[in-house]
């Protein structure tokens, strides 16, 4: 099975920057992703991580350590617009694109 | 056409109606998936489909059943739900082994 886990509630001023950390345990691994969820809204794709490494993509990067299990997502010149969930999706192993859900970050982005 | 459209937006349901929602998309998708979200929760998957053919059931009751038309078509049969059941549903789709699923903007049901 899998065990995601992010940190509840995170706060941040705008302008600045956020690191959202996610860890995680499973028994086959094949890519991290990154999702944003404004509240009531479908998640929407921000990123994606097979390899160690940073995945830079305009104001977000994400990085992955698979040894480690570990994975964050770096939000720069934060904009209230930003104030979302964000949650990282761990795919299994198994042939399909089964995507199981960490329990999500709630980011405030304050003035 | 890049979009996941989920109908109806809203629906609100007794515990002894049959309703459906539906899902479609027109990305040559062959994988669609239906997923469930309580409030401030994470997705969870309940069903993937696969080449119009079931793939996954998360041990999901069956007063859920789902329903594959066609590649562009995936439906979710409710019958006898409880109030616990209230959430939003998700549908996504995705290539087989792409890097990312696309979801619609989900279904808000509400069980009295």
């Amino acid at each position: 099975g899998q065990n995601i886990d992010q940190p509840t509630e995170m706060t941040a001023t705008e302008g600045a920057i956020v690191q959202i950390n996610c860890t995680y345990q499973t028994s086959g691994f094949n890519g991290l992703f990154w999702y944003q969820q404004h509240a009531g809204e479908a998640p929407t794709f921000l990123s994606y991580n097979v390899l160690d490494g940073l995945e830079e993509k305009g104001r977000f990067s994400s990085f992955l350590s698979r040894s480690k299990g570990y994975s964050y997502l770096l939000l720069k010149e934060l904009q209230m617009k930003d104030s979302a969930s964000y949650l990282c999706a761990v795919r299994a192993n198994t042939g399909f694109q089964k995507l199981v859900f960490g329990t999500g970050t709630r980011l405030l982005v304050s003035p | 056409d890049t979009e996941v459209t989920q109908t109806p937006k809203h629906l609100v349901m007794g515990m002894t109606n049959k309703k459906s929602l539906k899902c479609e998309q027109h990305m040559g998708h062959r994988a669609m998936y239906w997923y469930k979200q309580k409030a401030k929760k994470p997705p969870e998957l309940m069903f993937v489909y696969s080449y119009e053919k079931l793939s996954i059931n998360e041990s999901v009751p069956s007063r859920f059943s789902p329903e594959c038309p066609n590649s562009s078509l995936l439906n979710l049969h409710l019958h006898a739900l409880q109030p616990e059941d209230s959430a939003l549903y998700l549908c996504a789709s995705g290539r087989q082994n792409n890097e990312k699923l696309f979801f619609g903007s989900g279904t808000q049901l509400s069980v009295l």
